[in-house]
């Protein structure tokens, strides 16, 4: 199966922060590279799909990049409501995995 | 609107079983694989299983392979989740999610989710 690691586990910042979460996949994955948001007690919701594409409704202030192995999400200006857990998933093989999750907290 | 709504959670003991179920409604639910995805408390998401749209092939993770089984009813637009020989470690929340080819086989939605308790 294909492992995949999130860094950090958890990160503190700030209203109006840059934060930057990656991800790494223990084999090749192309661009089949997932960010899921989640918020306690909510269901997941989709972000970005394909690596780098903006899910629709979804803010501009996120973005995604990477391809192969390795991946960031970036949130270039942090909001109240961006505090929240984000996964990062794989749909390369479809047996799929997620990293093990970020939580982001406030400062 | 397209929606998902999972039911069929509860307790139930080791070695039990339950059927969780999730009603899709809103969209062409034949179209898409459908999967199920879970949550243990205070854990991370973990993809539990897959079914194709309309070939019906399966995938399962190593944890529940041979005792979870997934499938679909596309007449009745809902997806199943057989579940047997319970652990305490399958205690989680359980979501169901559509996959989106369109999407880089993404899951764009998600239900509320069934909660399954396994405890003696």
């Amino acid at each position: 199966d294909i492992q995949m690691t999130q860094s950090p586990s958890s990160l503190s910042a700030s209203v109006g922060d840059r934060v930057t979460i990656t991800c790494r996949a223990s084999q090749y994955i192309s661009n089949y590279l997932n960010w899921y948001q989640q918020k306690p007690r909510k269901a997941p919701k989709l972000l970005i799909f394909s690596a780098s594409s903006l899910q629709s409704g979804v803010p501009s202030r996120f973005s995604g990049s990477g391809s192969g192995t390795d991946f960031t999400l970036t949130i270039s200006s942090l909001q109240p409501e961006d505090f929240a857990a984000y996964y990062c998933q794989q749909s390369y093989s479809p047996l799929y995995t997620f990293g093990q999750g970020t939580k982001l907290e406030i400062k | 609107e397209v929606q998902l709504l999972e039911s069929g959670g509860g307790l139930v003991q080791p070695g039990g079983s339950l059927r969780l179920s999730c009603a899709a409604s809103g969209f062409t639910f034949s179209n898409y694989a459908m999967n199920w995805v879970r949550q243990a408390p205070g854990k991370g998401l973990e993809w539990v299983s897959a079914v194709s749209g309309s070939d019906g092939n399966t995938y399962y993770a190593d944890s529940v392979k041979g005792r979870f089984t997934i499938s679909r009813d596309n007449s009745k637009t809902t997806l199943y989740l057989q579940t047997n020989s319970l652990r305490a470690e399958d205690t989680a929340v359980y979501y169901c999610a559509r996959g989106h080819w369109g999407l880089g086989f993404s899951m764009d939605v998600w239900g509320q989710g069934t909660t399954v308790t396994v405890s003696s």
